[in-house]
């Protein structure tokens, strides 16, 4: 089964500074990686995602991220934190083997000081 | 195009009730797969239908249960509330994981 782990249960930078939210995941397949945003009490907005193809992926609101075979991560940055930037990420793999499935990371609390 | 459309978004019910959810995927989506977000547990799959089949299944009790209609919509049913299925149920849309998966706003279950 895949799983996932995210590095850091809570994050906090400076407005204006490198934000980088680490992931890795197992899995015996080429995966599917996603990275998905929640503000409170709001649903997962979907950030970016890796299929296949480039290995930097680019996505919404100025961020990206690294597809590392050899690592087995995805870690996501954004090269400047703004306030607007303060929530939970996700990061998850697809599972398709019997069916749609996403499994999630344990989410990083993102904080962005003024 | 719309997007997701869960309802109803907030629900307080009474241990030992039951409740339907209901949720609407994105018109020509097929999968619809639920999820329930709990502060402790974090976010957990429920399960999957496509074409009003389940096609798996997380490791939550008999008293989840769903199913799918012709439509696409899907509907979550949990009979016998007990105090920790209070949470957030979110549904999610997608053609394929390739495609990746769209969520809906969620609904946000209390049980007292």
């Amino acid at each position: 089964a895949q799983s996932v782990t995210q590095l850091g249960s809570h994050v906090s930078v400076s407005e204006g500074a490198l934000v980088l939210l680490r992931c890795n995941y197992s899995s015996s397949v080429p995966p599917y990686l996603f990275w998905y945003v929640q503000y409170p009490n709001q649903g997962l907005q979907l950030l970016l995602k890796y299929t296949t193809g480039a290995t930097l992926v680019k996505g919404i609101n100025g961020f990206e991220a690294e597809f590392k075979k050899s690592e087995t991560s995805f870690h996501l940055t954004k090269p400047s934190a703004h306030m607007s930037d303060a929530a939970e990420y996700f990061c998850a793999v697809s599972e398709e083997e019997y069916g749609n499935k996403l499994v999630f990371g344990a989410g990083t609390i993102l904080r962005v000081k003024s | 195009k719309a997007g997701v459309t869960q309802t109803p978004r907030y629900l307080i019910k009474t241990r030992g009730q039951q409740v339907t959810l209901s949720c609407s995927p994105i018109s020509g989506h097929r999968s619809v797969s639920w999820y329930q977000q709990t502060p402790g547990q974090g976010l957990q799959f429920l399960f999957e239908y496509f074409s009003e089949t389940q096609r798996n299944k997380g490791n939550f009790p008999g008293r989840f249960s769903g199913r799918q209609f012709s439509n696409s919509r899907s509907e979550m049913n949990v009979s016998t509330l007990e105090l920790g299925d209070s949470a957030l149920y979110l549904c999610a849309s997608s053609l394929t994981g390739f495609h990746g998966y769209t969520f809906g706003s969620g609904t946000r279950l209390t049980v007292v």
